[in-house]
Formats: structure tokens, C-alpha cells, sequence
């Protein structure tokens, strides 16, 4: 049973346009949420997290949007560039129990 | 400062051996987890340490498969009689834990490739 999903294992976007990312959970006890961006032959690495008391939290050109009632976050950036062309995780926990993560999504941003 | 760092980068093995699997943690990093990556598939947590607590051993997906911590710092994730399903790339992070119990962000390190033949 996945507790956390990205249905879309893959998405194209233009360069300059907004590339939005999808993940649905279903553990309730989640109350913190993170992404990551992998890139090939490297480790996933950390991009932006938000706490279930907020609804959205902005850094730069990434936004995330935590809708709790829907059980659902989404990424956002904007504008696209292509050297975010990379796999993008989303990972929930509660508390200080160990991540789950999604399957991951390819975000290709076409220049 | 250095981050996460795990070695062999890369290894093939032939059914029925055993392998070890080595991560360095950031310094002072109390919380190491592994994960494993098969082909097309997400990021499947294996084990989990806290400190001087208990593992969490929970996503260990047989008993072929084991881990130590020592010293709090370096670990060893073990494979024995290895097959061809265990193909996949194995990826060690580490956390610190706020006294608060806000989760804190993992950082990974590079992954070590392992393939079965």
C-alpha cells in the first residue's frame, strides 16, 4: 500500500513556463513533507519542506502548496529552467519516523 | 564540510555471495538511514538508527539482509546469498534530531550501484 504517490511518472514543460508537480498521501499522522530533486549517479538531495501547520512555504523559484483536507502537495517552479531537468521526490513523515517517498517524478524542461 | 559518503560506488556480484555496503555519515549526525532504488521504482527504506536506540529494522525485506552501526558513526548494510532481485542502487542518508522532534531534513549520499548477475 503507498502511502505516498505521484501518479505522474513523468512531465515536459518549456522553458520560462510553470512546471507543477503532484503528490497525494494518505497517512493522516503525516505532518511534514519534503522534496528532493535527484539527478543522475547522485544522491537525491534536499529542495524544499513544509510543515502541516502551514499551507505554503516559498524559497526562490520553488513554492510547495500543502492542501491537508485533500491530503495532497504540489511543487511548483517558476520560471522552469533547464537545470531543473532531474527526478523530483516527494517524501512525508510523522514525527521523527523514517521518510516514505514517492516513486518520483522526471521533470524534462524543454529549452 | 563533507557530506555523506558511501563506498564501493559501484558493485557486481555473482548470485549466492555475499556483499557489504559502507556509509560515512556527516559528522555529528545522530540519525542514519538506508534506502534502496530498484530500476523504475521509488525510494524503498530498509533500517533506521537512532542513536544508541533500538534499529528500526521494519523495511528489511528478508533476512538476508542486516546492518550495523558502530560508534554511532559508520555503517555496514550486509547482503548475504545475494540474487537477482537485490539488483538496485542503495542509498545511505543521515539527519540530525531537534530536541523538538521537528523532522529533520536527510541528506544523501551518492549510492552505491549494486548489481547481481
Amino acid at each position: 500500500d503507498q502511502q505516498v504517490k505521484q501518479n505522474s511518472p513523468s512531465l515536459s514543460v518549456q522553458e520560462g513556463r510553470i512546471s507543477i508537480l503532484n503528490c497525494d498521501y494518505t497517512n493522516s499522522m503525516f505532518d511534514y513533507f519534503l522534496w528532493y530533486k535527484k539527478y543522475p549517479a547522485e544522491g537525491p538531495t534536499f529542495l524544499i519542506s513544509i510543515s502541516s501547520i502551514k499551507d505554503k512555504n516559498e524559497d526562490g523559484r520553488f513554492t510547495v502548496f500543502l492542501n491537508k483536507s485533500a491530503k495532497h502537495l504540489s511543487l511548483h517552479i517558476v520560471p522552469s529552467q533547464p537545470g531543473d531537468s532531474a527526478v523530483y521526490f516527494c517524501a512525508a513523515s510523522g514525527g521523527n519516523t523514517p521518510l516514505v517517498f514517492g516513486k518520483g517524478t522526471r521533470l524534462s524542461v524543454i529549452a | 564540510g563533507a557530506g555523506v559518503s558511501q563506498s564501493p560506488s559501484n558493485k557486481v556480484t555473482e548470485k549466492g555471495k555475499d556483499v557489504e555496503l559502507r556509509c560515512d555519515p556527516i559528522s555529528g549526525h545522530t540519525a542514519l538511514y538506508w534506502y534502496r532504488q530498484s530500476l523504475g521504482q521509488g525510494l524503498e527504506f530498509l533500517i533506521y538508527f537512532q542513536g544508541n536506540s533500538a534499529p528500526d529494522k521494519s523495511g528489511l525485506p528478508s533476512d538476508r539482509f542486516s546492518a550495523e552501526r558502530t560508534g554511532g558513526s559508520v555503517s555496514t548494510l550486509t547482503i548475504q546469498r545475494t540474487q537477482q532481485e537485490d539488483s538496485a542502487v542503495y542509498l545511505c542518508a543521515s539527519s540530525r534530531v531537534a530536541s523538538s522532534g521537528t523532522y529533520n531534513e536527510q541528506f544523501f549520499g551518492p549510492g552505491t550501484r549494486l548489481t547481481v548477475l
